[in-house]
């Protein structure tokens, strides 16, 4: 059972462009939610993280809008670039039981120059 | 710097064989994690251990075993590899409450 839904599971967007990856979650215990950036031969980087206790949050050109009733979150690359190409995956925790992540399936992003 | 190294980029093994899968890290962190990353499947977890000879199983622990003895050493150990073991194995060590990763160990089971 995925308690994490990601999606799409692939993504073109042309440069300039905004990619948009969406994750549901199940757990309304869930109180973490990071993103997470794989280059090619590299381990995933943390990219952003939210907290529930707010709709959103951006670091230049990453902004994750969270919605708590509805169970989702989302992640918005804007301007998007050629040096974005990578996948993405978006997590929950919860940081009482120790921030045990649980994935989602990871959406490979392609930006086309 | 941050800093989690894994023990090979690349292995081939045969069918049967014990397996080991060795992570570092040198952040002196308490928790550390292995998972095993699939296309479409995202990252699962395998084991955790947050204290030196501390574990607990995480979502897929069959067939694999860890091992901790010191404190920035976190080993998977494949008992008896199998194919359908091949995949990456990422492991990552945790922050506050950042996870920092390793650049996995890709492994083929033949």
């Amino acid at each position: 059972q995925q308690q994490v839904k990601q999606s799409p599971q692939s993504l073109i967007v042309q440069k300039g462009g905004i990619s948009i990856i969406n994750c549901a979650y199940e757990n309304t215990a869930f109180d973490y939610f990071p993103w997470y950036q794989q280059f090619p031969g590299k381990g995933p980087a943390l990219l952003i993280a939210i907290r529930p206790d707010v709709s959103e949050k951006k670091e230049g050109r990453f902004t994750i809008s969270f919605n708590k009733s509805a169970k989702q979150f989302s992640l918005h690359i804007m301007d998007s670039q050629p040096g974005d190409s990578a996948t993405y995956f978006c997590a929950a925790s919860i940081e009482a039981a120790g921030n045990k992540l649980t994935f989602g399936g990871g959406t490979r992003v392609l930006v086309k120059p | 710097d941050v800093k989690v190294t894994q023990s090979s980029r690349y292995l081939v093994k045969r069918t049967g064989e014990k397996v080991f899968l060795e992570c570092v890290q040198d952040m002196d962190h308490e928790n550390m994690f292995w998972y095993r990353q699939d296309p479409g499947l995202g990252l699962r977890l395998i084991y955790f251990s947050y204290d030196v000879k501390m574990k607990e199983k995480g979502d897929i622990p069959e067939g694999y075993s860890v091992s901790r003895e010191k404190k920035e050493r976190f080993s998977l150990i494949l008992e008896s590899a199998s194919t359908n073991q091949t995949s990456m194995y990422l492991c990552a060590s945790q922050g506050s409450p950042e996870q920092y990763f390793g650049p996995g160990t890709r492994l083929t089971v033949t």
